[in-house]
């Protein structure tokens, strides 16, 4: 099972900074990487899949890169409505699906 | 737009069994895998199982199989995973999640339900 590690656990920014979170995998998973965000209470929100292309209607301050076993999500400019949990999940050795641990992003 | 409604969540007692089902509307669902993944409070996202769109293909996460069960009514638009014999680490909420891609998953998911809660206790 390939494992998922993210970092840092908590990232703490104010708006209008840069955000980067990283994800790191086990195995290589080529580009089969998507990002996800979770606000409380809510369930989770698909950002970017295959590594770098974004889902609908998901603003241009997220993008996400890497390839392999290393992956970035950048929020080029935070809005107030960016902070939350942000989980990475990959495809590229299924099953199982994994997840990782999540980032908190917190003002 | 494309809905995902869970039901069926609620208080049971452990070694019970539970059917939570999934209504979609929105898209083709009989042409979408669709999934089911759990979170416990305060924790993680956990996948725990696929079904393929015609209802053919189903594999589960290694932790829950034997237990839980998936299946679809493509006539009803509905999803369904059965869960027997409910232990207190079951408690999570449980949602159902549709593939980004219809015919064969590519195994991300783009849209999701807003959950129903289990709580597994005597």
């Amino acid at each position: 099972e390939i494992v998922l590690t993210q970092s840092p656990a908590t990232l703490s920014l104010s708006p209008g900074e840069r955000a980067t979170l990283s994800c790191r995998a086990s195995q290589n998973i080529l580009n089969y990487l998507a990002w996800y965000q979770q606000k409380p209470g809510q369930a989770p929100r698909l950002l970017i899949y295959d590594a770098s292309n974004r889902a609908n209607d998901i603003p241009a301050r997220f993008s996400g890169s890497g390839s392999g076993t290393d992956f970035t999500l950048t929020i080029s400019r935070l809005e107030p409505e960016d902070f939350a949990v942000y989980y990475c999940q990959q495809r590229g050795n299924w099953p199982p699906i994994t997840f990782g641990q999540g980032t908190r992003l917190e003002i | 737009q494309v809905q995902l409604v869970e039901s069926g969540g609620g208080v049971v007692q452990p070694g019970r069994s539970l059917r939570l089902s999934c209504a979609a509307s929105g898209f083709s669902f009989s042409s979408y895998g669709m999934y089911w993944v759990r979170q416990a409070p305060g924790k993680g996202l956990e996948w725990l199982t696929i079904i393929s769109y015609d209802g053919e293909k189903k594999n589960y996460a290694d932790s829950v199989k034997g237990r839980f069960t998936i299946s679809r009514d493509n006539s009803k638009n509905t999803l369904y995973l059965q869960i027997s014999n409910l232990r207190p680490e079951d408690t999570a909420v449980y949602y159902c999640a549709k593939d980004i891609l219809g015919g064969s998953p590519w195994h991300f998911l783009d849209y999701w339900g807003q959950g129903t809660l289990v709580i597994v206790s005597s």
